[in-house]
């Protein structure tokens, strides 16, 4: 498999319980945020995303929460499944450029 | 189905050796991205496309190449110049530069034997 999970740090929880995957981002002016997971050997995927004006946005099975003031994101997964077990980063834009900066990642690991 | 799609899934390079990554999407996406992605750091621009025949070198340009003669494709070449080529390499697109967010191909594990 691939070694970019290599060095993250990891959260491990049981099936079934609830998830929280943390994320500081660097830029105040961000003004929105995606959240991506990555399997293994595979290309990141879309999973919620969130504009700065909002503080929550609320997916299937996923929520996004925004706090602007101490610059952190997070995402809670609900009752988590095996298949949740990944790589997760987020990515913050600057306003008006073509750039998103990525977060280094958390692993997740589902405990059965 | 559209999509993006990167090949080979894995590449060798010897010492001294170019070698070119491919990068083909049918989203119609104007803007088409190249990553590196490396243990432990989050993903690092190389090069990036908002339109055809014009491209932009990312934050970490130094030894790639690139092309974009048609709007549905964006080859990386990684050259001999690249001291530290093995990486995970990801290829992006997008509807509107950073306007919307990214979908990734599936990515390319280039090895220096």
């Amino acid at each position: 498999g691939e070694s970019v999970g290599l060095h993250l740090p990891t959260l491990s929880v049981q099936e079934g319980d609830n998830s929280i995957i943390n994320c500081a981002y660097s830029n105040s002016a961000s003004d929105y945020f995606i959240w991506y997971k990555q399997e293994s050997g595979k290309g990141p995927q879309f999973i919620i995303d969130i504009r700065s004006n909002m503080d929550k946005r609320q997916g299937q099975r996923v929520t996004v929460l925004l706090n602007k003031t101490v610059k952190h994101l997070s995402l809670q997964i609900a009752a988590t499944q095996p298949g949740d077990s990944a790589v997760y980063f987020c990515a913050e834009r600057n306003p008006g450029t073509y750039k998103y900066i990525f977060g280094t990642g958390t692993r997740l690991k589902v405990l059965a | 189905d559209g999509g993006i799609t990167q090949s080979p899934k894995y590449l060798f390079r010897k010492e001294g050796q170019n070698v070119t990554l491919s990068c083909e999407q049918n989203l119609n996406h104007d803007a088409m991205y190249w990553y590196r992605q490396d243990p432990g750091q989050g993903l690092r621009l190389i090069y990036y496309s908002q339109i055809v025949n014009d491209f932009q070198k990312g934050d970490i340009a130094e030894g790639y190449s690139v092309s974009r003669e048609k709007k549905e494709s964006f080859p990386l070449t990684v050259t001999s110049a690249q001291k530290n080529p093995t990486a995970f390499y990801l290829c992006a697109s997008s509807l509107g530069g950073a306007s919307y967010g990214y979908t990734f191909g599936s990515g390319t594990r280039l090895t220096v034997v």
